[in-house]
């Protein structure tokens, strides 16, 4: 069946360091993809999305790698602050238009 | 985006009661989900609600349990009827119009 998983649960980083957070998907058909922030006692925030027609997507402080290759995802922080300790999904849709999502990353900044 | 106004937050209820959380969404949106996130866990969706006819639920959830109604295409609720303490969780609305998804901020429910 279709499923997205994540390979680390928790994530400690330095203030100004860069973060990697990665994300494996299983349904080859996917062919489109999201990363949200979720925030405590908050739903979960568009970070951004790529769609299987391309390999790399940057927004602000943020790119998001695809590889279909070995089904994987993964969402890069530049110079991550405070600010972005969160817990961190990556989404895949499904079937029915709704979305599938994996298991997530709890993202610590360390000041 | 469409901005979903999800209410109540949160809630306190009794073992055997119900508890029905709404949300409104400011604009006509094609399709309106429920999720729910269990303490510590990613959300897992309870199911699709349907303008004008039955939610279609997943794997796992019943009408008797979760029953859904989406009058019209702002507007869905979700009822958690007969509730234990295992119900406890975040319920979070979530809607997708022209391929964007937007959540609402969710309600922690408690069962005592």
């Amino acid at each position: 069946g279709e499923s997205v998983g994540l390979h680390l649960p928790t994530l400690s980083v330095q203030e100004g360091d860069n973060s990697i957070i990665n994300c494996a998907y299983s349904n080859s058909a996917s062919d489109y993809f999201i990363w949200y922030k979720q925030e405590s006692g908050k739903g979960p925030q568009f970070i951004i999305d790529i769609r299987s027609n391309m390999d790399k997507r940057q927004g602000q402080r943020v790119t998001v790698l695809l590889n279909k290759t070995v089904k994987h995802l993964s969402l890069q922080i530049a110079a991550t602050q405070p600010g972005d300790s969160a817990v961190y999904f990556c989404a895949e849709v499904g079937s029915q238009g709704n979305l599938i999502f994996g298991k997530g990353t709890k993202l610590s900044v360390k000041p | 985006s469409a901005v979903i106004s999800q209410k109540p937050s949160r809630d306190i209820c009794q073992r055997g009661t119900s508890l029905t959380i709404q949300c409104q969404v400011d604009s006509q949106v094609t399709m309106m989900f429920w999720y729910r996130q269990q303490p510590g866990q990613s959300l897992t969706l309870i199911a699709t609600a349907n303008q004008g006819s039955e939610a279609t639920y997943e794997s796992g959830f019943v009408i008797d349990k979760f029953p859904i109604s989406r009058p019209n295409l702002t507007f869905s609720t979700l009822t958690v009827s007969n509730m234990s303490p295992e119900d406890s969780s975040i319920y979070l609305c979530s809607d997708r119009d022209k391929g964007s998804y937007t959540f609402g901020s969710g309600t922690r429910l408690t069962v005592v």
